[in-house]
């Protein structure tokens, strides 16, 4: 057990709807990072909070957003769905800003798929 | 650009020893590492390796880092059947979030 809990497990929807997916890190870590793993793209770096401000951007769609609250648990945001949204989305939490030998710790998941 | 590239699938037999091999483009990685994902879980880290080393081992696992090459391998002796799962290469440099390949999927036949 890594101790980010992810929320829900499994998600059904159709496209064009609106779907949020939530995070608690770590307890004491105040990064949370965001990855989509899709089974043609691998496992893409979406977004990293820290302490509530987002602290870098990757390959993350303008129909998608996120944020950190204070205590910070993170939501993603996916509106206007689409069938290549289907994916394996993780959250992934950080004592500190970045990471160097400080390891990731990842939930286990939330799976969206999208008819 | 921050590719960073694997293999999609081994397959060996148990006992004898396993090499899942990476590459990296962005040079100034600093900290190199190998995660694991078993099924229906998320990532975990297996290791990691500084750029200015080359070679790290613990315990049956041996990592080796070709920098001028921009190679990175990791070695698992007496693989077992509890050793299937993806293993994912990283690549960091500690200012951005880490660069992750798409994962080799490794089989250990009984």
């Amino acid at each position: 057990d890594s101790g980010v809990t992810q929320t829900p497990k499994h998600l059904i929807t159709a496209t064009g709807q609106r779907v949020t997916l939530r995070c608690s890190p770590r307890s004491g870590d105040l990064s949370v990072y965001w990855y989509q793993q899709s089974l043609d793209q691998g496992l893409q770096f979406l977004i990293q909070y820290y302490n509530g401000e987002e602290r870098a951007k990757g390959n993350i769609l303008e129909r998608f957003s996120a944020q950190q609250f204070p205590d910070l648990h993170s939501e993603l945001n996916l509106s206007s769905l689409e069938l290549g949204d289907s994916a394996l989305y993780f959250c992934a939490s950080s004592f500190g800003r970045q990471v160097s030998t400080g390891e990731l710790f990842f939930g286990e998941g939330s799976r969206l798929t999208v008819l | 650009g921050e590719d960073v590239e694997q293999s999609l699938f081994l397959s060996v037999r148990e006992g004898d020893s396993s090499v899942i091999n990476c590459t990296y483009t962005d040079s100034s990685s600093t900290y190199l590492y190998w995660y694991k994902q078993e099924p229906g879980a998320g990532l975990q880290l297996l290791t990691y390796i500084f750029s200015n080393m080359d070679m790290k081992q613990d315990q049956r696992l041996t990592v080796l880092l070709n920098k001028k090459d921009k190679h990175l391998s990791l070695r698992i002796a007496d693989t077992q059947t509890g050793d299937s799962a993806i293993y994912f290469c990283a690549q960091g440099t500690g200012r951005r979030a880490l660069t992750f390949g798409s994962g080799t999927r490794l089989q250990v036949q009984p």
